[in-house]
């Protein structure tokens, strides 16, 4: 079975500052790990995916994610933060196989102060 | 970019009643869409698998029950929370994969359907 856990449920940082929000995740074959952001009663938006390509994802809004097979991490960092960064993060694995669904972490809320 | 909807955006239903969610793929074909719902400040969690033209795979401690889902297009996929209690508040998220899609990870999700039960 897969799984992926958010270490921190709050991260808090200031404007200007780095981001980093932890995850780590189980996985009896390969996965695809993905990153997604969700802002107060919305849906999700992708910000990056992991598919076996290149280990340092790269998405949207300045993120970057690195895959880390040996630590089982997919950490999501970004070098400064802005204010409209402040949301909820969710780290995700699905396998590789045709037709599975995403499997959650718990989420992580990030708030940025100026 | 492909566009998956959900109608309505919000719904508010009477405690013993029943709504029907609608989940749709704007412009292309899916064959497997799933059902998640997210409890405020909480993650998702999967509900269910839907494949059109088959009976949907529940998760574990989902009641089929109580929570139908049709997929009977290639575009469509209805969520019905059938006599619907106040614990059944929540919001309900679908994804949906690209028939064409060759690689499993093309899922995309809908804007998500607020539902309140009074």
């Amino acid at each position: 079975a897969q799984s992926v856990t958010q270490l921190g449920s709050h991260v808090s940082v200031s404007e200007g500052a780095l981001v980093l929000l932890r995850c780590n995740y189980s996985s009896s074959v390969p996965p695809y790990l993905f990153w997604y952001v969700q802002y107060p009663n919305q849906g999700l938006q992708l910000l990056l995916k992991y598919t076996s390509a290149a280990t340092l994802v790269k998405g949207i809004n300045g993120f970057e994610a690195e895959f880390k097979k040996s630590e089982t991490s997919f950490h999501l960092t970004k070098p400064s933060a802005h204010m409209s960064d402040a949301a909820e993060y969710f780290c995700a694995v699905s396998d590789i196989r045709a037709g599975t669904a995403l499997i959650f972490g718990k989420g992580t809320t990030l708030s940025v102060s100026s | 970019g492909a566009v998956v909807s959900q109608h309505p955006s919000w719904v508010i239903c009477k405690s013993g009643t029943s709504v029907k969610i609608e989940c749709r793929s704007l412009d292309f074909q899916a064959t497997t869409m799933f059902w998640y719902r997210q409890f405020p400040k909480q993650s998702l969690m999967l509900m269910a698998t839907s494949n059109e033209g088959s009976k949907a795979t529940y998760e574990q401690g989902v009641e089929k029950d109580k929570f139908l889902i049709n997929h009977a297009s290639l575009t469509l996929s209805t969520l019905t929370v059938t006599s619907a209690h106040p614990e059944d508040s929540s919001f309900y998220i679908c994804s949906a994969r690209d028939q064409r899609a060759r690689l499993a990870y093309e899922q995309y999700f809908g804007p998500g359907t607020r539902l309140t039960v009074t």
